[in-house]
């Protein structure tokens, strides 16, 4: 089975940093992923991780090491419109063969 | 626009209907996912069509019932739904399944509401 863990909520002001943490443990590993989500819209595709270390991308970061079972999502200079759910989801194996799970997902609500 | 196209975005039946959802991607990809999402909570697996091969999460109710009738369609036909079944439905699609950086890509979404 698959178990994720993420905090439920963040606050953070405009312009700041925040740092989202992802804690995983599955069977089989495949990749990871982050997604952001508005309330009410579907999840858009953030960042890939497979190999440990750092991707970046434009104000977004992410970071794995698989010896631990970790990931953080970095978001800089944040703007009111980065208000939204961060989803982790793992990319794994499972019961019924090749499983994606999402985590519970951490609500970041930036504030002016 | 997005690249999976989902239909009706909204959705409202009582509990001795029949209704369908349906799905469709234009990327060519090999798999497609049926998630169902309840408010404030993740997405929950509920289907995976790859390689003509259907693979179910063993938790999800009989009432609903998945069709593949073409590799770029995967609908959801749903029977006698319960209130609690009400949630936001999300169909996607990725290149294949469980290889490389397969991004999930996403529809808009259905919303259902069972009275």
């Amino acid at each position: 089975g698959q178990n994720i863990d993420q905090p439920t909520e963040m606050t953070a002001t405009e312009g700041a940093i925040v740092q989202i943490n992802c804690t995983y443990q599955t069977s089989g590993f495949n990749g990871l992923f982050w997604y952001q989500q508005h309330a009410g819209e579907a999840p858009t595709f953030l960042s890939y991780n497979v190999l440990d270390g750092l991707e970046e991308k434009g104000r977004f970061s992410s970071f794995l090491s698989r010896s631990k079972g970790y990931s953080y999502l970095l978001l800089k200079e944040l703007q009111m419109k980065d208000s939204a759910s961060y989803l982790c989801a793992v990319r794994g194996f499972d019961n019924y063969g090749q499983n994606f799970v999402f985590g519970p997902g951490t609500r970041l609500s930036v504030l002016p | 626009d997005t690249e999976v196209t989902q239909t009706p975005k909204h959705l409202v039946m009582g509990m001795t209907n029949k209704k369908s959802l349906k799905c469709e991607q234009h990327m060519g990809h090999r798999a497609m996912y049926w998630y169902k999402q309840k408010a404030k909570k993740p997405p929950e697996l509920m289907f995976v069509y790859s390689y003509e091969k259907l693979s179910i999460n063993e938790s999800v109710p009989s009432r609903f019932s998945p069709e593949c009738p073409n590799s770029s369609l995967l609908n959801l036909h749903l029977h006698a739904l319960q209130p609690e079944d009400s949630a936001l439905y999300l169909c996607a699609s990725s290149q294949e399944v469980g290889v490389g950086a397969n991004v999930l890509t996403f529809g808009a979404g259905s919303r259902l509401t069972v009275l």
